[in-house]
């Protein structure tokens, strides 16, 4: 079946400008995740959804990061202003109800010049 | 707070002998763990978890891990090494409580080389 999308699977942006990511998740999955992975962090949470409600925005990094969930499907997070260090590549997850096993897309690989 | 220690950054095997990943975590309860592979440019897959019932949990491509409560341990293990092992394996502990449901602390990573 389908898994995890995500799209672009590559973005080059300028310093400064706005980036959209997307993440299609897997259908009856209400759970979604967004992680970042960069070099000098590793692995690391940012924000999660049940349903299109984000009840943990914990692990964003600054209010330049925002994301929104719409009919408990696709999700988007939205990087404003990017800066260099905003350079990262953001992987999407998501879970059935009640479990904690989460599967992941390929990531969007951000490159911030 | 919980955390997770991969105790090597880097592992070089030869194909055939066993492969041993080191994890160490902590947890002020008792935890789901979790181990996932990345292959170079590819997403993360899982390998396998521990939910509390069995302490050796069996995953896929022979691999498997053993949870010791005593040693806040889940080290990842394979009798024999296939060159196409070669990837970068990441220990996970998953957090529920408050606001958040499933929310994965990563360890490191480990960079598993397997030499013919």
């Amino acid at each position: 079946g389908a898994g995890v999308s995500q799209s672009p699977s590559n973005k080059v942006t300028e310093k400064g400008k706005d980036v959209e990511l997307r993440c299609d998740p897997i259908s009856g999955h209400t759970a979604l995740y967004w992680y970042r992975q960069s070099l000098g962090q590793g692995l690391e949470f940012l924000i999660y959804f049940q349903g299109n409600s984000a009840p943990d925005k914990s692990g964003l990094p600054s209010d330049r990061f925002s994301a929104e969930r719409t009919g408990g499907s696709v999700s988007t997070l939205t990087i404003q202003r990017t800066q260099q260090e905003d350079s990262a590549v953001y992987l999407c997850a998501s879970s059935l109800p009640g479990s904690e096993t989460q599967y992941f897309g390929p990531g969007t690989r951000l490159l911030v010049l | 707070a919980q955390s997770v220690t991969q105790l090597d950054s880097h592992v070089s095997v030869s194909e055939g002998t066993p492969v041993l990943l080191r994890c160490n975590y902590s947890s002020s309860y008792s935890p789901s763990l979790f181990w996932y592979v990345q292959h170079p440019n590819k997403g993360l897959q899982l390998l396998l978890k521990y939910t509390s019932a069995a302490t050796l949990v069996k995953g896929i491509n022979g691999f498997e891990a053993e949870f010791k409560k005593s040693e806040t341990s889940f080290h990842l293990t394979k009798p024999s090494a296939h060159m196409s092992d070669a990837a970068e394996y990441f220990c996970v502990v998953s957090f529920s409580g408050g606001t958040s449901y499933g929310k994965l602390t990563f360890g490191q990573g480990t960079i598993l080389t397997v030499h013919p």
